[in-house]
């Protein structure tokens, strides 16, 4: 079946630096990926939805400037947390759609900032 | 907008209890539906999901749910439940036109005794 990959899956970071989280496509393009967020024991939030070649959509209230992502292949879209903070921590989830209805999840990335 | 609204956060039961989470959404037009499960330190697998037709969709591992339109609810069901499903549980909604991602509500924390 169709696969995401997302790596890393565990990342620890200090205050102020920059992390970038990779999903890739494995046996199948990706048009659109949807780049969400889990807060511990919370529902899945949608930050935005990329798509290939062209500029990602945000949510309301998603910093664009803080959570850079790029989408510049089918099969690869990046989320770069920049200049991190304690309150980023957080547990990031990748997630493509499959013609006609489904959806692919990447194992997402636990992202802990010190 | 859509949303979706689980009302149970936690959830215990007894091994062999029957299970049934709720869910009701928030949409005036047509909706696709469906249950996701999370494990313990894993990624989110589907347990079922409805386009049209039957409403009463069975999934993996014996799951179930009920689509009512007139409720605008799609609960989930399971007639004996396992000390192995326990995990969270996710509604999902989305719109069958164009690339929409999914709209998760805040998720039902299912623990099962022994």
């Amino acid at each position: 079946g169709a696969v995401v990959s997302q790596h890393p899956s565990r990342v620890i970071c200090k205050s102020g630096t920059s992390v970038k989280i990779e999903c890739r496509s494995l046996d199948f393009q990706a048009t659109t990926m949807f780049w969400y967020r889990q807060f511990p024991k919370q529902s899945l939030m949608l930050m935005a939805t990329s798509n290939e070649g062209s500029k990602a959509t945000y949510e309301q209230g998603v910093e664009k400037d803080k959570f850079l992502i790029n989408h510049a292949s089918l099969t690869l879209s990046t989320l770069t947390v920049t200049s991190a903070h304690p309150e980023d921590s957080s547990f990031y989830i990748c997630s493509a759609r499959l013609e006609p209805y489904g959806y692919t999840f990447g194992s997402g990335t636990r992202l802990t900032v010190v | 907008a859509q949303s979706v609204s689980q009302h149970n956060h936690h959830v215990i039961l007894s091994e062999a209890a029957s299970l049934e989470l709720g869910c009701n959404y928030s949409y005036g037009g047509t909706v696709n539906l469906f249950w996701y499960v999370q494990y313990p330190g894993q990624h989110l697998q589907l347990l079922l999901k409805y386009f049209s037709g039957d409403p009463l969709v069975k999934g993996i591992k014996g799951f179930e749910a009920e689509f009512i339109k007139s409720k605008f609810s799609f609960n989930l069901r399971k007639p004996s439940v396992q000390w192995s499903d326990t995990a969270e549980y996710f509604c999902a909604v989305n719109s069958p036109s164009g690339n929409t991602p999914l709209v998760f509500g805040k998720g039902t924390r299912l623990s099962v005794i022994a």
